[in-house]
């Protein structure tokens, strides 16, 4: 089957750097995403990756591990803006867009 | 309009009642979904639609009730909800290769908070 393990909650200061986990168990693999999601909004599109290693997009930055089955999204100079909830999704192997997510982290940035 | 719509944004009605919801995406996409969110629970994907035809119920009852007319709009045919489903509903699109190719991402509507009384 497959599984999704993120951290339920996080704080972090502004100005900080903060990594938010993600784990994942499934059968064949075919990227990872990571959605920004603010309370009452569409989730956003954070990032792709499909290949080991760092993407770097600004202040923010995912990465894959492929053989361990974890990523974590990176946030640098954290804004009070940057409070929301971070989802990590998968799709389901060979059956094109379905995607499974993660429960969510909820990042709370204090001043 | 741009990216992905979703109307209403609201609802509040009674367990006897039929309502829609509606959903249309302005990106070319060929694929369209409905997601429920509850609180503290992941996303559920419902139903995905793909050139209009639906590839997926994933077990949901059959007082929710998809329909997908063109590749632009899918409505969602809500009739006798309990309690438990109140919850946020998000539509999303993506131009998909189909199983076996590669996933494309997803962009979200806004949602329709749903609140059944």
């Amino acid at each position: 089957g497959q599984n999704i393990d993120q951290p339920t909650e996080m704080t972090a200061t502004e100005g900080a750097i903060v990594q938010i986990n993600c784990t994942y168990q499934t059968s064949g693999f075919n990227g990872l995403f990571w959605y920004q999601q603010h309370a009452g909004e569409a989730p956003t599109f954070l990032s792709y990756n499909v290949l080991d290693g760092l993407e770097e997009k600004g202040r923010f930055s995912s990465f894959l591990s492929r053989s361990k089955g974890y990523s974590y999204l990176l946030l640098k100079e954290l804004q009070m803006k940057d409070s929301a909830s971070y989802l990590c999704a998968v799709p389901i192997y060979n059956q094109g867009g379905k995607l499974i997510f993660g429960q969510g982290t909820e990042l709370s940035v204090k001043p | 309009e741009t990216g992905v719509t979703q109307t209403p944004r609201h609802l509040v009605m009674g367990m006897t009642n039929k309502k829609s919801l509606k959903c249309e995406q302005h990106l070319g996409h060929n694929a369209m979904y409905w997601y429920k969110q509850s609180a503290k629970k992941p996303l559920e994907l419902m139903f995905v639609y793909s050139l209009e035809e639906r590839v997926e119920n994933n077990s949901v009852p059959s007082r929710f009730s998809p329909e997908c007319p063109n590749s632009s709009h899918l409505f969602l045919h809500l009739h006798t909800l309990q309690p438990e489903d109140s919850a946020l509903y998000l539509c999303a699109s993506s131009q998909e290769e189909g199983p076996g190719g590669a996933t494309d991402t997803q962009y979200f509507g806004p949602g329709t908070r749903l609140t059944v009384l």
